[in-house]
């Protein structure tokens, strides 16, 4: 069946660092992926989205590309800040529904 | 309104009893789903609603789980006789008809004691 696996967190990095969270999926078809942000106290909210192969999504200086030959959708950022604390979950879109990876915590420190 | 609202936005109640969870979704967004969110868990699907199809519950862990949605705007998650195992945050998400992205409310945190 489909499923989502992303790093176990917490990930811990010094502000302007280089972040990296790994997620791989298993699907059959050509699911859509996203990237989903729940900062602390808010609702979950899409970061960005990919929906084929090689697409790359990219929000608030985040981007990650969908790579059907690795099954891989890794999210990254060149410099993180302070406010990009926060919960992490990898999607893939399976018909209606998405399945969920287990969320990636990061934790930035200035 | 502007989002998702869920109420009540904490629920703490005594095993054995019934509970009632809302979910208030953006008007137009036809698809609505409930999912549950475990301490250091990825979200789990309940139930799927889309308009005026009959509703996806493959999701639902038990029969005493069950939703509604009335007029294809609210809905309510009902949860009988809870257990401890019921404790999580439910998470209600909205989608518009056509574009791939589900809006989530804010959740309620459900503590079984």
């Amino acid at each position: 069946g489909n499923s989502v696996t992303q790093m176990e967190g917490p990930v811990t990095l010094s502000e302007e660092a280089f972040l990296t969270i790994n997620c791989t999926y298993t699907a059959t078809g050509y699911p859509s992926l996203f990237w989903y942000v729940q900062y602390p106290g808010e609702g979950l909210q899409l970061l960005l989205k990919a929906t084929k192969a090689d697409d790359k999504g990219s929000n608030k200086g985040f981007e990650a590309t969908y790579r059907k030959e690795t099954t891989s959708f890794h999210l990254e950022k060149g410099s993180v800040q302070v406010s990009d604390s926060a919960v992490y979950f990898c999607a893939l879109g399976s018909n209606y529904q998405l399945i969920w990876g287990a969320g990636t915590k990061l934790i930035i420190k200035p | 309104g502007a989002g998702v609202s869920q109420s009540p936005s904490n629920k703490v109640t005594e095993k054995g009893k019934d509970v009632e969870l809302r979910c208030d979704p953006i008007s137009g967004h036809t698809a609505l789903y409930w999912y549950r969110q475990s301490l250091g868990q990825g979200l789990e699907f309940l139930i799927y609603f889309q308009g005026n199809s009959a509703p996806d519950k493959s999701g639902l862990p038990s029969d005493r789980f069950s939703a509604e949605r009335t007029g294809g705007s609210v809905s309510t998650l009902t949860i009988q006789r809870t257990q401890q195992e019921d404790s999580a945050v439910y998470l209600c998400a909205a989608e518009p008809p056509g574009y791939n992205e589900q809006f989530f409310g804010p959740g309620t945190r459900l503590t079984v004691l």
